[in-house]
């Protein structure tokens, strides 16, 4: 059965950062795209950040890019997203999502919540 | 960036057929695959793929659930809609990065 687990969230001040972490398993984590994406309250959902199979690519939403760095570690079947520069329009649920060839995402975790305020 | 435009909501009667639609500023169709992928997701839970590449049923998915369209026009069609499928639908194209979202369509018993 394929899991996907993230932890790292909780409330943190404008200007800081944070360091989310996605633990895979079922499925040969090396062999796949990562991503994240995020869901504000009572929002939609925004694609943020994509990473190939083996971190030769990366790839940012504009609102992210600069500020946010997606990595993995194969050996540890795991997914990051460090977040620096945290801005209150940053306060989502974020979720890690695998990705097969067609770009769609085709199993989710449960998401983490970030919340960004003073 | 391609936008994807859904409307915010439907409502149907249990029984009766619900189309969702999600129109594209820009064709997402290449080499005969249309990249254009629909999610449902219920209130406190992650979303959950049902169609990719348009019209193909994700796994475990029931066959009430079908897909269709091209270019830049595309369909979610639920028949017969049951009480589990209140729920908000997402279009996601990946055509081109960055990947986007529609806006969701709330899908409501009537």
């Amino acid at each position: 059965e394929v899991q996907l687990v993230e932890s790292g969230g909780g409330l943190v001040q404008p200007g800081s950062s944070l360091k989310l972490s996605c633990v895979a398993s079922g499925f040969t984590f090396s062999n796949y795209g990562m991503n994240w994406i995020r869901q504000a309250p009572k929002k939609g959902l925004e694609w943020i950040a994509l990473i190939y199979y083996d971190s030769s690519n990366k790839y940012y939403a504009d609102s992210v890019k600069g500020r946010f760095t997606i990595s993995r570690d194969n050996s540890k079947n795991t997914l990051y997203l460090e977040m620096n520069s945290l801005r209150s329009e940053d306060t989502a649920m974020y979720y890690c999502a695998k990705t097969v060839e067609a770009g769609s995402f085709d199993y989710w975790g449960q998401g983490v919540m970030v919340t960004v305020s003073s | 960036d391609i936008v994807l435009t859904q409307s915010p909501a439907l409502a149907v009667s249990l029984g009766q057929r619900a189309t969702i639609s999600c129109k594209t500023n820009q064709n997402v169709d290449y080499y005969g695959n249309s990249y254009m992928h629909w999610y449902q997701q219920k209130p406190g839970q992650q979303p959950k793929l049902l169609i990719y590449l348009a019209s193909n049923l994700a796994s475990g998915i029931p066959a009430r659930f079908s897909g269709r369209g091209s270019g830049t026009d595309f369909t979610l069609t639920i028949d017969p809609v049951e009480a589990d499928d209140t729920a908000t639908y997402y279009c996601q194209q990946s055509r081109n990065l960055p990947w986007t979202f529609g806006g969701g369509t709330k899908l409501e018993l009537k």
